[in-house]
Order: C-alpha cells, then sequence, then structure tokens
C-alpha cells in the first residue's frame, strides 16, 4: 500500500488550494479513504472521509462548507479542495486509507499566513 | 462528538519495563453490528502516524507482540510489555464508531 501526498503550499488566509492523494498497491475503488491533519506540535484531527464509490462524505464541523473531498477512481487519486483557507488550517495533511485507517502517507504541508 | 481522553499524557520509562497507556471515551464505541471500531496509533518522531492496534485488540501486521490492546465499551488499554528504545514516540487512542471521528490528545512516551 502506497499513499503519496501532494499540493501542499504556503497560502494567504482566503485563498484556495487542492491538495492530491496517490493511491497504489491496493484495489482503490473499494476501499473508502480519509483525511487527517496535523498542526505543528500538534495532535492529530480527523478532518474528512469518503466511501469507496465516493457517494458518501463526512467532514469535521471546523471544515465543513469550505473543504470538499472527491475521488477520481479511473485514476486512483483523492482530493481535497481547501477552500477560504484560515491561519488555524495551517497543518500536514495525510491521507489514510480504509474507514479505520490502515495505512497513512507521508503527508504534505499546508501553511496559511499572509 | 465523542470525546476520547487519554491517561497519561505523559509517560517516562525505563528500557525492558512495562508500559500502560489508558484511554476512555465519552460514550460507548459499540456499533450496532456489535463491533467496537477504538484504534490506537503511534507517531514515531518525525515519521508519519501508523495504526497498532485495530478493534480493541487486533494488531496489524508487522507490529510486535509486545504490543497489545484490551478493554470494552468506553474503557481501553494500551500495553507495551518490555519497552524498548524504537518505541518512543506519541501514541493516540481514536475511535471510529461515530462520526465525526476522535482522536485522544497524544500520550508521550520516553526513556527516562
Amino acid at each position: 500500500v502506497q499513499l503519496l501526498e501532494s499540493g501542499g503550499d504556503l497560502v494567504q488566509p482566503g485563498r484556495s488550494l487542492r491538495l492530491s492523494c496517490a493511491g497504489s498497491g491496493f484495489t482503490f475503488n473499494t476501499n473508502a479513504l480519509n483525511w487527517v491533519r496535523q498542526a505543528p506540535g500538534k495532535g492529530l484531527e480527523w478532518v474528512s472521509s469518503i466511501s469507496g464509490s465516493g457517494n458518501y462524505t463526512n467532514y469535521a464541523g471546523s471544515v465543513r462548507g469550505r473543504f470538499t473531498v472527491y475521488r477520481d477512481n479511473s485514476k486512483n487519486m483523492l482530493y481535497l479542495q481547501l477552500n477560504s483557507l484560515r491561519a488555524e488550517d495551517t497543518a500536514k495533511y495525510y491521507c489514510a486509507k480504509g474507514w479505520s485507517l490502515d495505512s497513512l502517507g507521508q503527508g504534505t504541508l499546508v501553511t496559511v499566513s499572509s | 462528538d465523542v470525546v476520547m481522553t487519554q491517561s497519561p499524557l505523559s509517560l517516562p520509562v525505563t528500557l525492558g519495563q512495562p508500559a500502560s497507556i489508558s484511554c476512555r471515551s465519552s460514550q460507548s464505541l459499540v456499533f450496532s453490528d456489535g463491533n467496537t471500531y477504538f484504534h490506537w496509533f503511534q507517531q514515531r518522531p518525525g515519521q508519519s502516524p501508523r495504526r497498532l492496534i485495530y478493534k480493541v485488540s487486533n494488531r496489524d501486521s508487522g507490529v510486535p507482540d509486545r504490543f497489545s490492546g484490551s478493554g470494552s465499551g468506553t474503557d481501553f488499554t494500551l500495553k507495551i510489555s518490555r519497552v524498548e528504545a524504537e518505541d518512543v514516540g506519541i501514541y493516540y487512542c481514536m475511535q471510529t464508531t461515530y462520526w465525526p471521528r476522535t482522536f485522544g490528545q497524544g500520550t508521550k512516551v520516553e526513556i527516562k
């Protein structure tokens, strides 16, 4: 199993960013996927989940309405669209496989600052 | 939201000695299918988190048998039978029974 995140960057408050996660080594379209984040020096926070088909999604209250999770099973790709970014969204974002997060990637760093 | 409370938050241990971390949830984690979706994760310094234990007591592939998980309902424990240097890091409990998914605050394990 390999999960490779990308797309992290330094962005200004209020701007948008899209994160990507490429999955390999497993049957992509039958596995739920998740985003988990970790602010610098802080603990883990679940952000969002999406079912294998993409028909079901769920979000943490702190990002609901601003972030959108989606996937392209034809490309084995998971995405997280981050809109209206705030300083408190600064974190390393990990993608994780399965409803019980059996594997996580290396993460991609998002910094929100003016 | 289900609150996950870990204790202690810091755990100095002697090499070769046992260690134990507790996690309590604010409500029972038994799902309607009878399973308890409670898990433990390890995050070594500078590394990504990895799952150690799933559904209370099942070790993930490659996890040494010195790690064990137990508990039920709202009270859970992670035990390390004999701590080794590679066990240094932060340990998190997590529940995936309810939405939103929630983690404990983390317990930092260090060598005395």
